[in-house]
């Protein structure tokens, strides 16, 4: 069966460390594989894309990274923020289809 | 510009009515998307138009669900003799996908709680 897993468990760390999120998924294809931030009370919002021939991608403090063979990504914040805080979500598009199919989420706990 | 907009923001209702819960996409985006996300659970896909037309029905629940797109723009998503197993936060995306890109903007949500 399909599946994308996220730890459902918190990731509690201090401000200024890296925070990196795991997100597995089986049985898909995907085309690429996006990020989302969610606060409680709003609905997610858009944080990066990564491409199934990219390796790695980057946007200011955050860098994704994506391994079909592995069928993985990583979601890493350098010198982390408790504004950071929140709920992260990665989603995936099968090849050949539109449809995103969402993760369950990890919540990020940033410690000041 | 404006975003997703959804409406009501919280609904209240009683076990067996039926409920309207709309959603007004970005201009423009031809793609629309209905999910239901259940209290500290992730996000459930029910149903995506591209136009006006559903070519993915899938992900609803039951066929006291159903909904609607007009225009390319509006969009309803209904339930019909609701169940407190429908308590959820029902939230709309717009995208305007292109090859290899499908970035979705969400609506804040609405919060339905059957009593």
């Amino acid at each position: 069966s399909q599946k994308i897993e996220q730890n459902s468990e918190a990731l509690n760390i201090q401000e200024g460390k890296t925070a990196t999120l795991t997100c597995n998924y089986t049985n898909y294809s995907p085309a690429y594989l996006q990020w989302y931030r969610q606060d409680p009370g709003r609905g997610p919002v858009f944080l990066l894309l990564i491409r199934e021939n990219e390796k790695e991608k980057r946007k200011e403090r955050l860098k994704v990274t994506f391994d079909t063979t592995l069928k993985q990504s990583l979601f890493h914040i350098t010198a982390s923020q408790p504004a950071d805080s929140a709920t992260y979500l990665c989603a995936l598009e099968n090849t050949g289809f539109q449809k995103l199919v969402f993760g369950t989420g990890t919540r990020l706990l940033v410690s000041p | 510009g404006a975003g997703v907009s959804q409406s009501p923001s919280n609904k209240v209702t009683e076990k067996g009515k039926d409920v309207e819960l709309r959603c007004d996409p970005i201009s423009g985006h031809t793609a629309l998307y209905w999910y239901r996300q259940r209290l500290g659970q992730g996000l459930e896909f029910l149903i995506y138009f591209q136009g006006n037309s559903a070519p993915d029905k899938s992900g609803l629940p039951s066929d006291r669900f159903s909904a609607e797109r007009t225009g390319e723009s509006v969009s309803t998503l209904t339930i019909q003799r609701t169940q407190q197993e429908d308590s959820a936060v029902y939230l709309c995306a717009s995208s305007f996908p292109r090859a290899g890109d499908n970035e979705q903007f969400f609506g804040p949500g609405t919060r339905l709680t059957v009593l």
